[in-house]
């Protein structure tokens, strides 16, 4: 069965550092790739998302992730964070079978805290 | 109209009621579903629909019964539910790509119902 794993569970921050969060899953085949974030009592929200092409994709709010095939791995990064980027985030894969449906599959979720 | 509506924001019902929960989307998508999220966990997927029927039941215990009225809304009945039901519901819904198929497009995410069953 397909599986993601975020392998930091709490991430702690101080403004300014740079970010770059886990995401490893286990299907050997055709792959779309999601990262969401749920920030605070609000809604999930795609932050970026890769289907094929340029393997580093750029997202919103400055966020990019990297998609490295050989690595079952799409990392999601961020050069310098802010407060604000406060928030849950969770690494998705949505597995292509042949003439099946995909489910989206969720990480566990990496908590994010940025000091002020 | 690019969003996802869901009501009640927040429910709290006996393990006697039925009640209901709504969602909505006016963006033309054709597959919706619906996630159980409890707290510190991620979404689990209970239910899909793709052109209004039903495709995908993970599952999921009869108290819970989906519904799909129309390409726009997407209930949720609820009866004689547990304690250990109390979550928050979230509902989303993803486009229809030209070849049809939609279930492996982005998800649009509703801001969810937060449901406590007494």
């Amino acid at each position: 069965a397909q599986s993601v794993s975020q392998h930091n569970h709490h991430v702690i921050l101080s403004e300014a550092a740079s970010l770059e969060l886990g995401c490893n899953y286990s299907y050997g085949g055709t792959v779309n790739l999601f990262w969401y974030v749920q920030y605070p009592g609000q809604h999930l929200q795609l932050l970026l998302k890769y289907f094929s092409g340029d393997p580093l994709v750029k997202g919103i709010k400055g966020f990019e992730a990297e998609f490295i095939k050989s690595k079952f791995s799409f990392n999601l990064r961020k050069p310098s964070v802010q407060w604000s980027d406060t928030a849950e985030y969770f690494c998705a894969v949505n597995a292509k079978y042949g003439g099946s449906q995909g489910n989206l599959i969720f990480g566990k979720g990496t908590k994010l805290s940025v000091k002020p | 109209d690019t969003e996802v509506t869901q009501t009640p924001k927040h429910l709290v019902m006996g393990m006697t009621n039925k009640k209901s929960l709504k969602c909505e989307q006016h963006m033309g998508h054709r597959a919706m579903y619906w996630y159980k999220q409890k707290a510190k966990k991620p979404p689990e997927l209970m239910f899909v629909y793709s052109y209004e029927k039903l495709s995908i039941n993970e599952s999921v215990p009869s108290r819970f019964s989906p519904e799909c009225p129309n390409s726009s809304l997407l209930n949720l009945h609820l009866h004689a539910l547990q304690p250990e039901d109390s979550a928050l519901y979230l509902c989303a819904s993803s486009p229809t790509t030209s070849g049809g198929a939609s279930f492996y497009n982005e998800q649009f995410f509703g801001p969810g119902t937060r449901l406590t069953v007494l």
